[in-house]
């Protein structure tokens, strides 16, 4: 079946500039997570969302992050006024169960930001 | 807190010969451990993970790995290499704090496998 799925694959911009990442979670998946990887914090938490709850936001860097899930599936990760320490891969994740649960987390390809 | 710290940032083996990857944990819980793989420019894949079942965890491409709670150990291992299995691996602890399953990253550790 269908994995994750995230878009685009690669996005370069100008400092300054907003960027939309979107993911699309494997289909029934309840719970989806935001993660960024880069070369001085190496693979970090930014953000969980459980079905219509509030998201845990905690492991986001700024308030220039924000994220939204809209319809229980399709989320967007929106960066404002990009910076060049926000160049990294930022990769999405989902799996089947909300809430505490050693449910695997499937992991999407990514999207590589590049802030010039 | 849960942290986990991968004692090797490179490790590299010939193709055949055996693979130890190590990786110790810190967890104020009954730890819950997992090994990911990476491929270069492709997503995380599980390789296997411990949850208080058997110590002992095999998973996907002949890897395994023993959960030893004297030793706050997850030590990945893999009796023969194979030219495929060069990549980077990430060994995670989870954060049950906030009510869900957080995952908390090592460093990683990049396997070069050689001829």
């Amino acid at each position: 079946g269908a994995g994750v799925s995230q878009s685009p694959s690669n996005k370069v911009t100008e400092k300054g500039k907003d960027v939309e990442l979107r993911c699309d979670p494997i289909s029934g998946h309840t719970a989806l997570y935001w993660y960024r990887q880069s070369l001085g914090q190496g693979l970090e938490f930014l953000i969980y969302f459980q079905g219509n709850s509030a998201p845990d936001k905690s492991g986001l860097p700024s308030d220039r992050f924000s994220a939204e899930r809209t319809g229980g599936s399709v989320s967007t990760l929106t960066i404002q006024r990009t910076q060049q320490e926000d160049s990294a891969v930022y990769l999405c994740a989902s799996s089947p169960r909300e809430g505490w649960s050693t449910d695997t987390q499937y992991f999407g390809p990514g999207t590589r930001l590049t802030v010039l | 807190a849960q942290s986990v710290t991968q004692l090797d940032s490179h490790v590299s083996v010939s193709e055949g010969t055996p693979v130890l990857l190590r990786c110790n944990y810190s967890s104020s819980y009954s730890p819950s451990l997992f090994w990911y793989v990476q491929h270069p420019n492709k997503g995380l894949q599980l390789l296997l993970k411990y949850t208080s079942a058997a110590t002992l965890v095999k998973g996907i491409n002949g890897f395994e790995a023993e959960f030893k709670k004297s030793e706050t150990s997850f030590h990945l291992t893999k009796p023969s290499a194979h030219m495929s299995d060069a990549a980077e691996y990430f060994c995670v602890v989870s954060d049950p704090s906030g009510g869900y399953n957080k995952l908390i990253f090592g460093a990683g550790t990049r396997l070069a496998v050689h001829p």
